[in-house]
């Protein structure tokens, strides 16, 4: 069973320039998530999808973040314009859905630097 | 928000030495996970515990939810060297799996 897939692995940017990550879920997992994980912490909730429609984005600065996930598989994060405060990992999750587990599945995370 | 702390934050060991991470909190969760992580990867799911006072074994790591459910602990029996990683604890907040995770306990075990 093939993993989480995010891209790009690594992106450097200068401040005020925008960028997009783009994760693809498990096969069949109908919830995806995006964290935001700062070195030293543990990784913070910036939104969740429920298929295609938005179930929690109330830590996402939604002045400079975006997210979608428009035929309810694949998913992009983007930011415009990005702070020095946005470096970190952001890593993609998903997991089956309510009435499981609620076991989550990472991909490797995009390590962002914001010079 | 439903915080969880996690004591120590960093933790060196020798190999074959024992060792005991803490994760507190003091809103009652429905069920928490233990998750490690390495460098350069996401965090991978190591159990969840569900019912208070339950005790799950996992090989050498033994982790123990709290009879209240606002705690619990990871216990790992004579660290071996692959064991060492960031071990973050997340509580599951809502009935969608919304996670709340703690800050990690880095923990290196060197040969």
């Amino acid at each position: 069973e093939a993993g989480v897939a995010q891209s790009p692995r690594y992106k450097i940017i200068e401040k005020r320039q925008s960028v997009a990550f783009w994760c693809n879920p498990i096969s069949g997992h109908a919830t995806l998530y995006w964290y935001q994980q700062i070195l030293g912490q543990g990784p913070k909730l910036l939104i969740q999808f429920q298929n295609n429609g938005v179930v929690d984005d109330s830590q996402l600065p939604k002045d400079r973040f975006s997210a979608e996930r428009l035929k309810g598989v694949d998913s992009t994060l983007k930011i415009q314009p990005a702070k020095l405060e946005d470096s970190a990992v952001y890593l993609c999750a998903s997991s089956l859905g309510p009435g499981g587990n609620y076991e989550q599945y990472f991909g490797p995370g995009t390590r962002l630097t914001v010079t | 928000t439903q915080l969880l702390e996690q004591s120590p934050q960093f933790l060196s060991i020798q190999e074959g030495e024992n060792l005991t991470v803490y994760c507190n909190s003091s809103s009652v969760f429905s069920s928490l996970q233990w998750y490690r992580q390495e460098p350069g990867e996401g965090p991978v799911l190591l159990v969840t515990v569900v019912t208070g006072g339950e005790v799950k074994k996992l090989k050498r790591l033994t982790f123990q939810f709290g009879d209240a459910r606002k705690d619990s602990s990871l216990h790992i029996t004579a660290a071996q060297t692959g064991d060492t990683g960031l071990y973050l604890c997340a509580g599951v907040v809502d009935s969608w799996g919304k996670l709340q995770f703690g800050a990690g306990t880095q923990v290196v075990v060197t040969p």
